[in-house]
């Protein structure tokens, strides 16, 4: 149980274009769904979180209007990025928590990542 | 103070031999400890997880021990074979709050 999938896993676009990732909670419904970025041999930088129905908290540094978050039902978030550059390429990785599942340890089921290079 | 700084940022070991993976944090409101393994790749899975009201937590070869006095705890990966060779994090986060703040990461390379 508690998988969460990413849709695509890797993605070339041209600079200028929009992209969308998928991240689905396939067996769980996700109060909360978080979106990662990161950098080879990097850790991972937390870009923001989404809950279900409202609009996402976005970290210190992150540009809402270029990297669009959509968490629309429980157990689908969209992130879009928008007038993507190379600069965004990047490793984007999704992760979901739900209070039911994750009790008090607020544990966290990661994606499998989405590789996006921008030409 | 919402740092977590873990250390080293690479190790190799033998097979058998038992690595030991240390991390320290400045908040005191984290009161929860969890230990992912990443391959090339792929996403984060998590390891082993501990609460601070417990020292020492294990699970399999993977164990966490914990000193909250210190603010610090540390993975140590018992009888270490070569296909746990990958990148382990530790991170930090408060319940109520759900964020986790990730370490720098460890490269563990495991020889046959």
């Amino acid at each position: 149980g508690a998988v969460v999938s990413q849709h695509p896993s890797r993605v070339i676009c041209k600079s200028g274009t929009s992209v969308k990732i998928e991240c689905r909670s396939l067996d769980f419904q996700a109060t909360t769904m978080f979106w990662y970025r990161q950098f080879p041999k990097k850790s991972l930088m937390l870009m923001a979180t989404s809950n279900e129905g409202s609009k996402a908290t976005y970290e210190q540094g992150v540009e809402k209007d270029k990297f669009l978050i959509n968490h629309a039902s429980l157990t689908l978030s969209t992130l879009t990025v928008t007038s993507a550059h190379p600069e965004d390429s990047s490793f984007y990785i999704c992760s979901a928590t739900t209070a039911r599942l994750a009790a008090a340890y607020n544990e966290q089921f990661f994606g499998p990542g989405t590789r996006l290079t921008v030409l | 103070q919402q740092q977590v700084k873990q250390s080293p940022q690479s190790l190799i070991v033998q097979k058998g031999g038992i690595p030991i993976i240390n991390c320290a944090y400045e908040n005191t409101a984290f009161d929860y400890f969890p230990w992912y393994q990443q391959f090339p790749g792929k996403g984060p899975a998590l390891l082993i997880a501990i609460r601070p009201d417990v020292s020492e937590k294990k699970e399999g070869r993977f164990t966490i021990s914990f000193n909250k006095s210190a603010k610090q705890f540390s993975l140590h990966i018992m009888d270490s074979q070569p296909g746990d060779s990958a990148t382990y994090f530790c991170a930090a986060s408060r319940t109520s709050y759900g964020k986790l703040t990730f370490g720098q990461g460890t490269i563990l390379t495991v020889h046959p």
